[in-house]
This record gives C-alpha cells, sequence and structure tokens, in this order.
C-alpha cells in the first residue's frame, strides 16, 4: 500500500499565481485533511473531509479551495498565492473520526511563495 | 480556546531516558495522541493512550496521563540517536484534532 500520496514535493510560486496540492489515500480512508506546518506554530487545520462529497473548514482556511469527489482523493487549491502561504503542507487521512483512530499523513509538500 | 503546548527543545545524551511534556485544555478527549516527525518527513503515529488510562507502555516508550492536571508525557528510554526527531502530542478539539507545537529533541553521542 502507498498510504497517502502527495504531490508535489516542492513548489515554488510566484505572488497571485495559482496551483493545486494533490493528495491520494488508497487505504479507503473517510477523513480526510490538509494541514499546514509553520516554525513555533505545530500543525494547523485547513480544511478537512468526513467523506465524498463532504468539507469543512479548518482553523486557517481562508485562501484555500477544497473538495471530495472521490474517496481517495482531496485536492487543495491555492486561488491566488500570497507570501504568507509559504509553509509546509500536510495532507493526512484516517479510517473515521482521527481522534478516536489516529492519522496517516504523507510526505508533505514544500511550497514557497515569492 | 483549546490549546495544546509543549516546549519546543529537548536535548539528552545517548543511552539515557527522554521525557517530552504536554499539557492540554481540552478535557472531553477520548484518547491523545504522540506522533513522531523526522527531517524531511510526515508524520508517523508512535503511540497513544485512552484517556481512561494513567499509564501505557510500548517497549521503550512509556506514556503517562495526568487528567486531574491535564499533562501527558512521553518517556524514551535508552535514548539512541535515531530517536532525534521532532515530537508532537494531539488531542481532540473543537476542529476535530488539535496538535501541540512539537518538541525537537536531539539526542547527542
Amino acid at each position: 500500500n502507498a498510504g497517502v500520496t502527495q504531490t508535489p514535493k516542492f513548489q515554488v510560486l510566484k505572488t497571485g499565481q495559482s496551483m493545486t496540492l494533490q493528495c491520494a489515500q488508497d487505504m479507503n480512508h473517510e477523513y480526510m485533511s490538509w494541514y499546514r506546518q509553520d516554525p513555533g506554530m505545530g500543525l494547523r487545520l485547513i480544511h478537512y473531509s468526513v467523506g465524498a462529497g463532504i468539507t469543512d473548514q479548518g482553523e486557517v482556511p481562508n485562501g484555500y479551495n477544497v473538495s471530495r469527489s472521490t474517496t481517495e482523493d482531496f485536492p487543495l487549491r491555492l486561488l491566488s498565492a500570497a507570501p504568507s502561504q509559504t509553509s509546509v503542507y500536510f495532507c493526512a487521512s484516517s479510517y473515521s473520526d482521527p481522534a478516536d483512530y489516529g492519522y496517516t499523513f504523507g510526505s508533505g509538500t514544500r511550497l514557497t511563495v515569492v | 480556546g483549546e490549546d495544546v503546548e509543549q516546549s519546543l527543545f529537548l536535548s539528552v545524551r545517548e543511552g539515557d531516558s527522554s521525557v517530552i511534556n504536554c499539557t492540554y485544555t481540552d478535557s472531553s478527549s477520548t484518547y491523545l495522541y504522540w506522533y513522531k516527525q523526522e527531517p524531511g518527513a510526515g508524520l508517523q503515529l508512535l503511540t497513544y493512550i485512552f484517556s481512561n488510562m494513567d499509564m501505557k507502555q510500548d517497549q521503550r516508550l512509556t506514556v503517562l496521563l495526568n487528567k486531574k492536571d491535564k499533562h501527558l508525557s512521553l518517556r524514551i528510554a535508552d535514548t539512541q540517536t535515531g530517536d532525534s526527531a521532532i515530537y508532537f502530542c494531539a488531542s481532540e478539539g473543537t476542529y476535530k484534532y488539535i496538535f501541540g507545537t512539537g518538541t525537537r529533541l536531539k539526542v547527542l553521542a
């Protein structure tokens, strides 16, 4: 099993550009989330999904969109990149509520916005 | 609001025990978790403890939970250089799940 696969691993964007970070899991997990990791701030939840067709906002959703058309995929879209979005982005999935099952994480996407 | 706090750095000598501490505010968590992040990698679930337990031991890892003080600790016995990583505790929160800031453990040879 591949687990949680994130692409790309690294990306540099210019301010105002848009892009999509891809996340796919092959474990038939219902719950998927996107986090950003910034120095000294731990991980902050951007958006999450409890199943196909259902998404909701996390702690820091502004500037990001998500959709969940299939169980396997949960892409994160940056509509107009800003330097404040420079961060490491992690996708994570869980069989059900991660508070009960814990998360499986992808290896991350390091994004720099210049 | 909910918060999970950890100290940022810990340095120990190889072979010594490491104790990483965490305090949390949400007392409704069913489970509390420890994750390990190695350089350039995502977080890996290390261990967890059920909220009605005081202690859980898993090989070199011991998790202690003090519910009254909302304090969680992770003890690593016989710490090795391969244990150098960032360790995150996590508990339930408004957004389903919240992480501490992470403790960077450095193991000195």
